[in-house]
């Protein structure tokens, strides 16, 4: 069974800086391109990064790039999200989600953990 | 204003047909292939549809998805009651270089 599990999200002043983690098993993480999706309480979803299978590539959404940086260590199973210059509309339930495996990176995600809560507020 | 369009609520009784539309351009839905999800209150998003018409297992196959040109649509037929949720499509966009999301649709059982 998939599983992935958010960790990180606490209360942060704008300006300031956190990282977001995601531990996965039940499946071969190196195969699978992994995404960082949000949502603000009441609203829709939001796409903020996705990486690639090997961490070779990575995509952002405009209003993340240059402050957010999305990785992974396949050796430990995990993903991140390091988030920098933080501001107040960066509020959100941040899940971690599976993608398609290897060069199909071009689609949505297809398995979803609980999410983690970050609070940017001053 | 998201860069798929999606109806923000639709309705329909038990038993009754209902669909969904997701309306996007030739640079995501017309190009890209189209997910649908699930969202009941308070969970996460879950896989509806993939590959614009295709079910993950354990998806009823009540949910059945389309795409046309630029357009998509998710149908649900004989709805149940449990079927109220709210539901996003959503595609990879070439020109944005990213994945969008409609706005999401909420769907009620009458």
């Amino acid at each position: 069974e998939v599983q992935l599990v958010e960790s990180g999200g606490v209360g942060v002043q704008p300006g300031g800086s956190l990282r977001v983690s995601c531990a996965a098993s039940g499946f071969t993480f190196a195969e699978y391109n992994m995404h960082w999706v949000r949502q603000l309480p009441g609203k829709g979803l939001e796409w903020v990064s996705v990486i690639s299978w090997d961490g070779g590539g990575t995509y952002y959404a405009d209003s993340v790039k240059g402050r957010f940086t999305v990785s992974r260590d396949n050796n430990r199973n995990s993903l991140y999200l390091q988030m920098n210059s933080l501001r107040t509309e960066d509020s959100a339930l941040y899940y971690c989600a599976r993608g398609a495996r290897y060069y199909d990176i071009l689609t949505g995600p297809e398995d979803w953990g609980q999410g983690t809560l970050v609070t940017v507020s001053s | 204003q998201s860069v798929l369009a999606q109806p923000p609520s639709a309705s329909g009784t038990p038993g009754q047909r209902v669909t969904i539309s997701c309306s996007g351009s030739s640079s995501n839905v017309g190009t890209y292939t189209v997910n649908w999800y699930q969202q009941f209150p308070g969970t996460a998003p879950n896989l509806l549809i993939y590959n614009n018409n295709k079910r993950p297992s354990g998806v009823p196959d009540r949910f059945s998805g389309s795409k046309s040109g630029a357009s998509a649509s998710l149908a649900i037929s004989g709805l149940q009651s449990e079927d109220e949720a709210d539901y996003y499509c959503a595609a990879w966009d070439g020109s944005l270089n990213g994945l969008v999301f409609g706005g999401g649709t909420n769907l009620t059982v009458l």
